[in-house]
């Protein structure tokens, strides 16, 4: 199956500095990735839609100056947190898709202290 | 705008013993698509099983199956002989391809364990 993988796993931070997480299909193009985020025990919360080559599409709520998307070839796509604090903690998830399918990354935890 | 509603929080099977987890949907799109996906503590998120709105049968994945009924707008899946390493979190959600791009949206998930 298509496989994404995801760096880094986890990250800690000091507040106030930024952070990028970078999310990669191995072995298929993707034209279209996706940014998710999760509260514990909460549900996937869609953040962005990445494509490749033009502007991420927010979701309404999510700041762009703050959750910066970089969709700057067809198998990498970050997501880089600026100036974090510790309310940006959480469960940060992103996938790809190929044809009508999402592959998922194994997520990313970041800790803001 | 699309929902999907799971209204079982956690639910309860005894290993061997199959399971339905609910899932009901509501959209105006004729064209989407319903998904399953695994979530284990580790937090990844497992593909499990896909079924098409046009599609006429209902999708089999080895334990995995989907009771799709159209007319209800549910899309139930259903876990045959449970095992210990089915314990987990499960998602199911929709894409449709009005937006262009597939979003998935996710119900809120049920939380699955199986007993010994």
């Amino acid at each position: 199956g298509a496989v994404v993988s995801q760096h880094p796993s986890r990250v800690i931070c000091k507040s106030g500095t930024s952070v990028k997480i970078e999310c990669r299909s191995l072995d298929f193009q993707a034209t279209t990735m996706f940014w998710y985020r999760q509260f514990p025990k909460k549900s996937l919360m869609l953040m962005a839609t990445s494509n490749e080559g033009s502007k991420a599409t927010y979701e309404q709520g999510v700041e762009k100056d703050k959750f910066l998307i970089n969709h700057a070839s067809l198998t990498l796509s970050t997501l880089t947190v600026t100036s974090a604090h510790p309310e940006d903690s959480s469960f940060y998830i992103c996938s790809a898709r190929l044809r009508y399918e999402q592959y998922f990354g194994p997520g990313t935890r970041l800790t803001v202290t | 705008a699309q929902k999907i509603t799971q209204t079982q929080p956690g639910m309860f099977v005894q290993e061997k013993e199959a399971v339905t987890l609910d899932c009901t949907y509501d959209t105006s799109d004729p064209s989407y698509g319903l998904f399953w996906y695994k979530q284990p503590s580790s937090g990844e998120m497992i593909f499990l099983i896909y079924q098409g709105s046009y599609d006429q049968q209902n999708a089999t994945e080895g334990r995995y199956s989907l009771n799709f009924q159209k007319a209800r707008k549910s899309a139930n899946l259903v876990i045959s002989a449970s095992q210990l390493g089915d314990s987990a979190m499960y998602f199911c959600a929709m894409a449709y391809s009005g937006a262009g791009s597939y979003q998935l949206t996710f119900g809120k998930g049920t939380k699955l364990s199986v007993i010994p």
